[in-house]
């Protein structure tokens, strides 16, 4: 059963565009979200986070919200380079808990 | 240098062979952990370790042996392989006392078992 659903496996934006990458996840006992990056040829990267007490984090280009309603989340970056283009993982965090459970993995493709 | 190491980071064995992945960190983390990543399924836990003396299943571990030589160790082996063990294998290492329990990864090992 899988808690942690990325249902795009691939997106295509066009460089200097928004992109947004999805996230849903199926237990409320979530208590952390965390997105990675992962280029070919090397380990994951992590990316950005956010604690189920809010609903918006944001690092420069890169902005994490947060719908607990839903159980959704997703990851903008303003704007799209070339270089974002890799496979993202959204992972979330039971609370009491040290594991990340991963979503499936998005490939995002920028464009020039 | 990398701070988590992985050897060897390419591997193809023959079915029914016993292989050990091998991790080591500089990061002086307590908390190991192994995972595989395929195609459509993400990465998904193996076994974990939070300190020397500790060793966990994850949600995979069915095939699989770890063992945590050292703090910095943390080697994975398969007893015996079959060909659907064939994937990219990350070791991991956590440190508690950061955000959400930020996971880092080395750069992985690619199995494939004929």
């Amino acid at each position: 059963d899988q808690q942690v659903k990325q249902n795009s496996p691939s997106l295509s934006v066009q460089e200097g565009r928004i992109s947004i990458l999805n996230c849903d996840y199926t237990n409320s006992m979530f208590d952390y979200f965390l997105w990675y990056k992962k280029y070919p040829a090397e380990g994951p990267t992590f990316l950005i986070s956010i604690s189920s007490i809010k609903d918006k984090n944001e690092d420069g280009r890169f902005t994490v919200f947060l719908n607990k309603s839903a159980k959704h989340l997703s990851l903008h970056i303003v704007p799209s380079q070339p270089g974002d283009s890799a496979v993202y993982f959204c992972a979330a965090k039971f609370q009491g808990a040290q594991k990340l459970v991963f979503g499936q993995g998005t490939r995002l493709t920028i464009n020039p | 240098d990398a701070d988590v190491t992985q050897t060897p980071r390419n591997r193809i064995t023959k079915t029914g062979k016993r292989i050990m992945l091998e991790c080591s960190q500089t990061k002086g983390h307590d908390r190991m952990y192994w995972y595989r990543q395929d195609p459509g399924l993400g990465l998904r836990l193996i076994y974990y370790s939070f300190d020397v003396k500790d060793i966990n299943k994850g949600e995979i571990s069915d095939g699989y042996s770890v063992s945590r030589q050292a703090q910095a160790k943390f080697s994975l082996s398969l007893e015996s392989a079959i060909p659907n063990q064939t994937a990219l294998y990350f070791c991991a290492t956590s440190d508690p006392g950061t955000a959400g329990n930020t996971i880092y990864f080395g750069e992985g090992s690619w199995l494939t078992v004929v």
